[in-house]
């Protein structure tokens, strides 16, 4: 148990469909993350929220859309999709400033037909 | 654009032998971090290492980070079927909150 959960663990959607993910975190801290995960790359960094507010979009198109109502919660909103965007979406939190030390969740595995 | 490369990308060896991951960059790192994740599940973190030099033990793993902070190794001895898994390396920017991530390593421990 990492203290960070996130649900679904996995979802299979249409281009068509909008859908969301969520992420909790139990730990206290005050960043959250949504990061995404594809076979044979790095792991590519979405957003960062600090204290709710977004401090980073790292140039993720618009389909994607963030959503952080407190520092325990953060969302994920998608719609229009592309088959490309199929991959592990991950959160992840942090206390800072602490080393750069972040605690991922179990993660979304996302299939877009 | 910082970048992080990991060798070897797979590794497949026998339970019991030892093991040395590699994590190298161009750039200077405030801290690095070593994940291992398992599939279906998300990275969990093994260590931090913030000191140009510095050497950490976790059983039979160890990690060093480089003198120059630029790179760093994961040294696993007698290695066992449990530590299989894909091995991340990942560097911070001292108050930027941004990790750098490497492609990573996956092993594999045969019985």
């Amino acid at each position: 148990e990492t203290g960070v959960t996130q649900t679904p663990r996995h979802l299979v959607m249409g281009m068509t469909n909008k859908k969301s993910l969520k992420c909790e975190q139990h730990l206290g801290h005050n960043a959250m993350y949504w990061y995404k995960q594809s076979a044979k790359k790095p792991l590519e960094l979405m957003f960062v929220y600090n204290f709710k507010e977004q401090t980073e979009n790292n140039s993720v198109p618009s389909r994607f859309s963030p959503e952080c109502p407190n520092s325990s919660h953060l969302f994920l909103h998608l719609h229009t999709l592309q088959p490309e965007d199929s991959a592990l979406y991950l959160c992840a939190s942090s206390q800072e400033p602490v080393n750069n030390e972040q605690f991922f969740g179990p993660g979304t595995r996302l299939t877009v037909l | 654009t910082q970048l992080l490369e990991q060798s070897p990308q797979f590794l497949s060896i026998q339970e019991g032998e030892n093991l040395t991951v590699y994590c190298n960059s161009s750039s200077v790192f405030s801290s690095l971090q070593w994940y291992r994740q398992e599939p279906g599940e998300g990275p969990v973190l093994l260590v931090t290492v913030v000191t140009g030099g510095e050497v950490k033990k976790l059983k039979r793993l160890t990690f060093q980070f480089g003198d120059a902070r630029k790179d760093s190794s994961l040294h696993i001895t007698a290695a066992q079927p449990g530590d299989t898994g894909l091995y991340l390396c990942a560097g911070g920017e001292g108050g930027a909150q941004k990790l750098v991530f490497g492609q990573g390593t996956r092993l594999t421990i045969n019985p």
